[in-house]
């Protein structure tokens, strides 16, 4: 079947640098993309990866490596409003949008 | 984990037909269900939120009378595109949320394309 795995929950200090890992198996590949969901809120697009390699944008980066069927999310110079829920989602072959369950970032002072 | 599916994942269909999406959550009781609309690289834009048993809540700027949302029972909704023109095309996406309030489990998403 087609998954993703990412850690459910992960906790930094303000400030910091984090990364949330996603791993993927899916049929057919057209790129990974990330989303940021606000308790309450709907999830907003940070971020797309179709090419390996590293996409900045601001303190957010995303690495894909298809070979490995593994990308990450890196926030940097983490601040409280970073806290939220970060989702990793492969779009597959038909293109149907393939969901992680998503990863708790909890940022603490 | 949870999953949800959506039924169908592609649809076809001629301007002035209404066209119905089912979302369903397979091994859990989704008490509350999303409804999401999202263009190409751009973020899920919330249409309605539906709690199983009640009436729909939908977003400021969303029809109700165009977009029917149906949660008639704890593991399916259903939205009804009615009378559907081109520019309701878009990739619908829904999500369900058990009642304790835990992560939002996503469906794959519907590509709705209206000719």
């Amino acid at each position: 079947g087609q998954s993703l795995e990412q850690p459910s929950e992960v906790t930094a200090v303000e400030g910091a640098i984090v990364q949330i890992n996603c791993t993927y198996q899916t049929s057919g590949f057209y790129g990974l993309s990330w989303y940021q969901q606000h308790d309450g809120g709907a999830p907003t697009f940070l971020s797309y990866n179709a090419l390996d390699g590293l996409e900045e944008t601001g303190r957010f980066s995303s690495f894909l490596s298809r070979s490995d069927s593994y990308g990450y999310l890196l926030l940097q110079e983490l601040q409280m409003k970073d806290s939220a829920s970060y989702f990793c989602a492969v779009r597959d072959s038909n293109y149907q949008l393939i969901w992680g369950a998503g990863t708790k970032l909890i940022i603490k002072p | 984990g949870a999953v949800v599916s959506q039924h169908p994942s592609w649809v076809i269909c001629k301007s002035g037909t209404s066209v119905k999406i089912e979302c369903r959550s397979l091994d859990f009781q989704a008490t509350t269900m999303f409804w999401y609309r999202q263009f190409p690289k751009q973020s899920l834009m919330l249409m309605a939120t539906s709690n199983e048993g009640s009436k729909a809540t939908y977003e400021q700027g969303v029809e109700k009378d165009k977009f029917l949302i149906n949660h008639a029972s704890l593991t399916l909704s259903t939205l009804t595109v009615t009378s559907a023109h081109p520019e309701d095309s878009s990739f619908y996406i829904c999500s369900a949320r058990t009642n304790r309030g835990e992560t939002q489990y996503f469906g794959p998403g519907t590509r709705l394309l209206v000719l």
